[in-house]
């Protein structure tokens, strides 16, 4: 089965430095997103790219961080310059559309450590 | 805002047990609902879903059924394995942006023993 794959599965960094996480979304996939998830609270949405640019993205994807997909297989989440508060599991997640009921596919996930 | 609640967890069942994992959830428009599971050192994985009201999502002896009158989808499975031990997430997709956006509950941890 066609799957979302994440590299690094993880990462320690020091404040300050930039970090890139890389995800391969599904080959047929149309939509690609981020989401991340602090340890023991919710995942939450970060950004939503469609059609080379972001559709749609949330307070937390301030200046810092920014999305790019630089071939036809792989979409980036950077960090600019990372703070301790951006240690987190970041999801890479790809589908096929977004109508109704459209499914998410997950891949499983870069954790993050920034000390 | 979107939102969606959770039952708090860890929820610790014996093997063969009944299982209620509750959510419920605020929306504008017409949401579609989504259980995710999660098992120990994996990614999110679709276990169901539901688009509209009353549909019931089932899979591997899961089901939920979208309420709307309650705005809830309650997760259940009439017989836990060992094998179900992982952690739960209800979520729901506002489907009114360019693309589909999940909004996660908190995750409920289940636990099932011999």
């Amino acid at each position: 089965e066609p799957e979302v794959t994440q590299t690094p599965s993880h990462q320690v960094t020091q404040m300050g430095q930039e970090v890139i996480l890389r995800c391969v979304p599904i080959s047929n996939h149309l939509y690609f997103y981020w989401y991340r998830q602090i340890l023991g609270q919710k995942v939450e949405f970060l950004v939503s790219f469609y059609n080379n640019e972001i559709s749609e993205k949330s307070e937390i994807f301030d200046d810092q961080f920014s999305v790019e997909r630089p071939d036809g297989s792989n979409f980036t989440l950077k960090i600019r310059s990372t703070k301790l508060e951006d240690s987190a599991m970041y999801f890479c997640a790809s589908s096929m559309d977004r109508g109704d009921g459209n499914t998410i596919y997950f891949g499983e996930g870069s954790w993050l450590t920034v000390v | 805002g979107d939102s969606v609640t959770q039952m708090e967890g860890p929820v610790t069942l014996s093997e063969e047990a009944f299982l209620t994992i509750n959510c419920t959830y605020t929306a504008t428009g017409y949401p579609s609902l989504f259980w995710y599971v999660q098992y120990p050192g994996e990614g999110l994985q679709l276990l169901l879903k539901a688009t509209k009201a009353d549909d019931k999502g089932s899979n591997k002896g899961f089901e939920a059924t979208y309420r709307k009158e309650t705005t809830s989808f309650h997760l259940e499975k009439g017989s836990v394995q060992v094998s179900d031990s992982a952690v739960y997430f209800c979520a729901l997709s506002d489907n009114t942006g360019t693309a589909s956006k999940l909004t996660f509950g908190t995750g409920t941890r289940l636990q099932v023993t011999l």
